[in-house]
């Protein structure tokens, strides 16, 4: 059972708009949320997070947003550069284990 | 400058023989972790461990096993490998404070023949 979903396997956005990519969770007892990006042959790394107490965590150009009556949180990347063209993946956290998504891949065209 | 490392970075193998992948951090991190990247599943929790000593099963662990004697290495096992576990896998380590982010490795590509 695929507690963090991300149902959006893919992701194109021209460069300087806005990229907004989503997940969903089924678990109310995850008390902190993550997002990392991931380019080809490397591994994953860290790219903001938010705690269950807020709605809302801004890091630059990137904010997470959460929604916890819905269960449901998104990344958001303004502007895109094509620099940002990778693989996120959400994952959400309780007890210093995380439950990871699936993975949205995200291409930010020129 | 603290880091975590992952070796080899490419591996063949045929099936039964037995495998280790080695996960070495520098960053005194407590907190240890295997994961497999396959598509359509994302990254997938095999084993970690939260000290020396201590090892957890996580969602994907039939098949492997790891074992903690220092803080800065957990190797990853396959005891029979099979064509099923042909993968990229991915260690990563966090402090084990609060909610903490995990550092993860370059990955280790492995290919069951």
């Amino acid at each position: 059972d695929q507690q963090v979903k991300q149902n959006s396997p893919s992701l194109s956005v021209q460069e300087g708009r806005i990229s907004i990519l989503n997940c969903d969770y089924t678990n109310s007892m995850f008390d902190y949320f993550l997002w990392y990006k991931k380019y080809p042959a490397e591994g994953p790394t860290f790219l903001i997070s938010i705690s269950s107490i807020k709605d809302k965590n801004e890091d630059g150009r990137f904010t997470v947003f959460l929604n916890k009556s819905a269960k449901h949180l998104s990344l958001h990347i303004v502007p895109s550069q094509p620099g940002d063209s990778a693989v996120y993946f959400c994952a959400a956290g309780g007890y210093q284990k995380v439950t990871f998504g699936t993975g949205t891949k995200l291409q930010v065209i020129p | 400058d603290a880091e975590i490392t992952q070796s080899p970075r490419h591996k063949i193998t045929e099936t039964g023989r037995q495998v280790t992948l080695a996960c070495h951090q520098t960053w005194n991190h407590n907190n240890m972790f295997w994961y497999r990247q396959d598509l359509g599943h994302g990254l997938r929790l095999i084993h970690y461990s939260y000290g020396v000593q201590d090892t957890n099963k996580g969602e994907v662990s039939d098949g492997y096993s790891v074992s903690r004697s220092n803080t800065e290495d957990l190797p990853l096992t396959l005891e029979s490998a099979a064509s099923s576990q042909t993968s990229v896998y991915f260690c990563a380590s966090s402090p084990g404070v609060g909610t903490d982010t995990q550092y993860f490795g370059p990955g280790t590509r492995l290919t069951v023949l």
